[in-house]
């Protein structure tokens, strides 16, 4: 079982539509979870960064973490043909040897105008 | 505020040659890491600099390898390349070891013939 799993897509949505993204994974450890945002021919650019579990939002963009569950999730509401992107899911341990991230695969996410 | 900067963007090398990738993190950011990615695997950590000292390391073999300078900058070498090594290489900054989050550059794209 890989360590971080993320729907592999595509995903094809009309434009203000309301996307829903999600990673699970298997280690208890992790306490960082970021949304990273990757264009073509570019590097992943981070949307949304969160500590321990909860919610935070920042605009159109809301990323959930549930510990308990080993569960995260990035929503974006009133979706934009600007959002169509690889969304990749990211996490890690943290503190001193524990920095790398563990990435999930990425869902392609195509907003039809 | 300048972000990472990866140099070259694209390359091109022969198997059994060697290279090396260059990458200027973010003013002030101390803390440096390499990631490869491909279609298959996806996002995999290489390794973590943070004064002029690796930190971390993934699992890959020992044709991988880096350094860091006084000044945070740093370079990945890889040498008897192999077709496998074709990929993107990305370098990803933090403020410090085990820092989150991590903000990347656009990446080196390595093709090998």
């Amino acid at each position: 079982q890989k360590e971080v799993e993320q729907d592999p897509g595509p995903l094809s949505v009309p434009e203000g539509a309301i996307v829903s993204l999600n990673c699970t994974y298997s280690n208890s450890a992790f306490q960082y979870f970021m949304w990273y945002r990757q264009y073509s021919r570019k590097g992943p650019e981070l949307l949304m960064y969160t500590y321990s579990s909860g919610n935070k939002e920042d605009g159109r963009f809301t990323a959930q973490v549930d510990k308990s569950s080993k569960y995260i999730s990035l929503f974006i509401r009133d979706s934009q043909p600007s959002d169509s992107a690889t969304y990749l899911c990211a996490m890690s341990r943290g503190g001193g040897a524990n920095s790398k991230l563990t990435f999930g695969k990425g869902i392609t996410l195509s907003v039809r105008p | 505020k300048a972000g990472v900067t990866q140099t070259p963007r694209y390359l091109i090398k022969t198997r059994g040659q060697q290279v090396t990738l260059s990458c200027s993190p973010i003013s002030g950011h101390r803390s440096v890491s390499w990631y490869q990615q491909t279609p298959g695997q996806g996002l995999q950590f290489l390794f973590e600099y943070f004064s002029e000292t690796q930190r971390n390391k993934g699992n890959f073999p020992g044709r991988f390898s880096g350094r860091q300078f006084s000044n945070s900058r740093s370079e990945m070498n890889v040498s008897t390349l192999e077709l496998g090594d074709s990929a993107l290489y990305l370098c990803a900054s933090s403020s410090g070891p085990g820092n989150q989050p991590q903000h990347f550059g656009d990446g080196t794209r390595l093709s090998i013939l």
